[in-house]
């Protein structure tokens, strides 16, 4: 069962190039999110999907975009590359059932990028 | 403002040895859950453990309990028996409401654990 994930593994793009994060979950849930993880810090919410052709801003959307037009696939991409994005990116989804472990979000292994 | 605090960056604990992780919440919202996640040198992030607010009892899942005290707003990892490869680090989470506000996660910055053996 493969569960979430994630491709790249990793990746260098130099600044002012642009890149899609590519995320596919195969648990048939309908909650999907995108965090990226800075060094030494915990996870911040970028953009999250309830649902198909449905997606809503994080924490931290500045120079992202997403889209959801399957259940399985939720994609980031990031346009006009900055450093400030060098960051490991994490890709989740839950099932979107109400209250107790299985509200539990499952992780992709994660994207190392790094802007030059 | 929601918000999630690990106050101890790094941790040591001796092989065999129970160890708690400390997480502390605030939220004005009375319905919530608090996870807490492993994440090894590899980066992948592991589901270790779930509280829902409402729950009675303190959960438990093999030797990770959660010590949760509403009142004070804390849900400390208790690790019990260590072994090397708990070395790791250790995020709480929290989140606010069920579904109608998507599911969304907040995180602490984390605490590093390391098992001497």
């Amino acid at each position: 069962n493969a569960g979430v994930t994630q491709t790249p593994k990793f990746r260098i793009l130099k600044i002012g190039q642009s890149m899609t994060l590519q995320c596919t979950q195969d648990m048939n849930h309908n909650y999907m999110y995108w965090y990226r993880q800075d060094p030494g810090m915990g996870l911040k919410l970028i953009y999250y999907s309830v649902g198909a052709g449905i997606t809503d801003k994080g924490e931290v959307p500045n120079g992202y975009n997403v889209s959801r037009s399957t259940t399985e696939d939720f994609p980031l991409r990031l346009e006009l590359a900055a450093p400030s994005q060098t960051s490991v990116y994490f890709c989740a989804s839950s099932s979107g059932l109400a209250g107790g472990p299985t509200d539990t979000q499952y992780f992709g292994p994660g994207t190392r990028l790094t802007v030059l | 403002a929601q918000k999630i605090t690990q106050t101890q960056p790094g941790m040591f604990v001796q092989e065999k040895e129970a160890v708690t992780l400390d997480c502390t919440y605030d939220t004005s919202d009375p319905s919530y859950g608090l996870f807490w996640y492993k994440q090894p040198s590899s980066g992948e992030m592991i589901f270790l453990i779930y509280q829902g607010s409402y729950d009675q009892q303190n959960a438990t899942e093999g030797r990770y309990s959660l010590n949760f005290q509403k009142a004070r707003k804390s849900a400390n990892l208790v690790i019990s028996a260590s072994q090397l490869g708990d070395s790791a680090m250790y995020f709480c989470a929290m989140r606010e409401g069920y579904y109608n506000q998507g599911g969304k996660l907040i995180f602490g910055q984390g605490t590093e654990l390391s098992v001497k053996p």
